[in-house]
């Protein structure tokens, strides 16, 4: 099975512009969440996707936003970029669901390193 | 005070040695417990995955869960320079859900 993919892995961009970063989960898995991995604060959750639907929240402005399409397929984006939203930001995927016989637990990607100049 | 505590590091070890890093969190209504591997400019690798109070091995690797003391441990055993890198411990009140991550510890092997 492939694993979970995220584009783009380099992204440079400058304070108030925008940006929209793409996840494929693993197939099958319903779930996505997203991470930010920092030096200073470490991996922290943005939010989890399931069905379409917004499931969980972590505490982020409302700068940071997300969907999720039919396919499984997220997207999160951030808007008015500033030089703290600069982070390695990592999408996971899982069923989403109990399954017998399967651990319903997160596998990450490569995740997306965002540098905001 | 974080919600999971792990120290930093770095952990410096010689090859062949037992590796032991801990956790411990304050909320007591984590069930499941996960460590991950991180790399050098890489996502997290799932390790160990962990539901309740027990012990788990897989292969060099053991996972314990001690809930009664809020206290998680992850061993390794005949370590290997390719072992050297952040190990990352993780717990969610349930499953598939919202992972709370420690700080990571950085792992050395030198061979």
């Amino acid at each position: 099975k492939a694993g979970v993919t995220q584009t783009p892995r380099y992204l440079i961009k400058t304070r108030g512009q925008q940006v929209t970063l793409s996840c494929s989960p693993i197939s099958g898995h319903r779930s996505v969440s997203w991470y930010q991995q920092t030096p200073g604060q470490g991996l922290q959750f943005l939010f989890e996707y399931f069905s379409e639907t917004q499931r969980n929240k972590g505490n982020f402005p409302g700068r940071f936003s997300g969907r999720q399409f039919s396919n499984s397929r997220s997207e999160m984006n951030v808007s008015t970029l500033e030089l703290g939203d600069s982070a390695l930001y990592l999408c996971a995927s899982s069923p989403g669901v109990p399954m017998w016989g399967v651990t319903d637990t997160q596998y990450f990607g490569p995740g997306t390193r965002l540098t905001v100049l | 005070q974080k919600e999971v505590e792990q120290d930093p590091g770095p952990l410096s070890v010689p090859e062949g040695a037992i590796v032991s890093l801990n956790c411990t969190y304050s909320n007591s209504a984590f069930q499941y417990f996960m460590w991950y591997r991180q790399y050098s400019r890489k996502g997290p690798e799932l390790l160990m995955y962990t539901y309740s109070s027990g012990n788990k091995e897989d292969g060099r690797f053991t996972a314990q869960v001690d809930k009664s003391s809020k206290y998680i441990s992850l061993f390794i055993r005949d370590s290997q320079p390719s072992d050297s890198a952040t190990y990352l411990c993780a717990m969610s009140l349930t499953s598939g859900n919202k992972l709370v991550f420690g700080a990571g510890t950085i792992l050395r092997v030198k061979s």
